[in-house]
């Protein structure tokens, strides 16, 4: 398909386990976003890249998540020892390339709803 | 604190009317804004971007409004369908680089026969 597409749609895991969501963003498209939402709230940066290089993590929220897209390409949210406050809804968005003149609308992915057990 | 406020309430409204959400912001200069909707277990859905000098925008049934002075942009739908019942979530790019988007919390709309 022609959108961002998100794998897998449900995640369940045991508190401790590692976890890893993946996300194919739209072909051709230079910037890749994961965002995080909360039930009832809006989503939350967590990263973003621009092709292969990671430019911006400040929202990941500890140093047990860590995201990848080593060809510019799919990427990779990987969350280890998860924690139960870690149950939301992961969502990746692409988009093409953004600057500070020329703001691009996001395209999302459908999410990955993640419950820790 | 950096903050974006969207009506936690969600709005009721009968098919043909209006529907107008707002967004406000504190302690921003944002050069866009964005709306996006999104549906029950869907992403987010890009409608509309409005830049900081302009101060309405239309597509269709939507008109966004921005002013920088108020700090508030408002999102209207005229002639509004059952369809259209969903949550409204507005967004900013705080940086200005274009790249990293914060969203409100979202509005739910209900548009009922």
């Amino acid at each position: 398909g022609a959108g961002v597409s998100q794998s897998p749609r449900y995640k369940v895991a045991k508190r401790g386990q590692d976890v890893a969501l993946r996300c194919d963003p739209i072909s051709g498209h230079v910037s890749l976003f994961w965002y995080q939402q909360a039930l009832g709230q809006g989503p939350e940066f967590l990263t973003y890249f621009q092709n292969e290089a990671q430019l911006d993590k400040s929202g990941l929220p500890s140093d047990r998540f860590f995201a990848e897209r080593p060809e510019g390409s799919v990427s990779t949210l990987k969350i280890q020892r998860t924690q139960q406050e870690d149950s939301a809804v992961y969502l990746c968005a692409s988009s093409a390339r953004s600057s500070p003149g020329r703001n691009q609308p996001q395209h999302f992915g459908d999410g990955t709803r993640l419950s820790i057990l | 604190s950096q903050k974006i406020e969207q009506n936690s309430e969600a709005l009721n409204i009968q098919e043909g009317k209006t529907a107008t959400l707002t967004c406000n912001y504190t302690n921003y200069s944002p050069a866009y804004l964005q709306w996006y909707r999104q549906d029950p277990g869907r992403g987010p859905v890009f409608l509309l971007l409005i830049r900081e000098n302009e101060k309405e925008k239309r597509k269709e049934r939507l008109k966004v409004t921005f002013d920088t002075t108020l700090k508030q942009s408002l999102f209207h739908i005229t002639a509004s369908q059952p369809a259209d019942s969903a949550t409204y979530l507005c967004a900013l790019d705080i940086t200005g680089g274009g790249n990293k988007l914060t969203f409100g919390t979202g509005t739910q709309l209900k548009v009922e026969l």
